[in-house]
């Protein structure tokens, strides 16, 4: 069966702190892809990041980057210098394409608090 | 580009009563995926249609819980004989299709059972 695992249920840092939330995942896909998404307090779902199994590059977009790592099935997230509105809940999630191929399979999320 | 739409936003009912929730996707999508979002919790995915089919309905309970995409029209997720249990904030998610791996959420719909 396909899992996503975030351990850190909540985290608060003061602002300008850099943070790293982890995710572990499950999956005996061979070719998989992973995700990150932000839940705002305002409730929606955004998209950030997809990235494949097949490309481990790590990846950088201002102040976010994420680091892939195949041997240890973890694809970690990090803010670098947080703001207040980074706060949010963090969702990781898995998609394989043969196991269940259509749909996503998230985390149970981490709570992201930055203080001012 | 209109995003996913998804109405209401927020919904009220009684215990008994009947849940309609809609979504309409984004244009030129044709899958559809419902997802449930109980308090505190992760997403759930319930099902995933196309136009017309239930590609796979895995997520959904056996009982009470209903979706269709018809061929015109938006994707309806039908909630019978509500409990207070089914209080949940419901996503709906749309795709192009199977060789796109982005799926594009709504703003979801906030269910209350009293």
């Amino acid at each position: 069966a396909q899992k996503v695992t975030q351990a850190q249920t909540e985290i608060s840092v003061v602002e300008k702190e850099d943070v790293t939330l982890d995710c572990v995942y499950e999956t005996r896909d061979t070719t998989y892809y992973l995700f990150w998404y932000k839940q705002p307090p305002s409730g929606e779902l955004v998209f950030l990041i997809r990235r494949n199994s097949f490309d481990e590059q790590n990846e950088i977009s201002g102040r976010y980057s994420w680091n892939f790592q195949k041997s240890t099935s973890s694809f970690n997230f990090t803010i670098t210098a947080s703001q207040v509105v980074d706060s949010a809940v963090y969702f990781c999630a898995l998609r394989g394409i043969i196991q269940g191929a259509q749909k996503l399979v998230f985390g149970q999320g981490t709570r992201l608090t930055i203080n001012p | 580009n209109a995003g996913v739409m998804q109405n209401p936003r927020h919904l009220v009912r009684r215990r008994g009563q009947e849940a309609r929730l809609r979504c309409s996707p984004m244009k030129g999508h044709s899958h559809v995926y419902w997802y449930r979002q109980l308090p505190e919790e992760g997403l759930k995915f319930m099902v995933y249609l196309q136009k017309e089919n239930i590609i796979d309905e895995s997520g959904m309970p056996k009982e009470r819980f209903s979706a269709e995409f018809p061929k015109e029209g938006p994707s309806i997720l039908r909630i019978q004989q509500v409990v207070r249990g089914d209080s949940a904030a419901y996503f709906c998610a749309s795709s192009p299709g199977t060789q796109y791996n982005e799926q594009f959420f709504g703003p979801g719909t906030r269910l209350t059972v009293l």
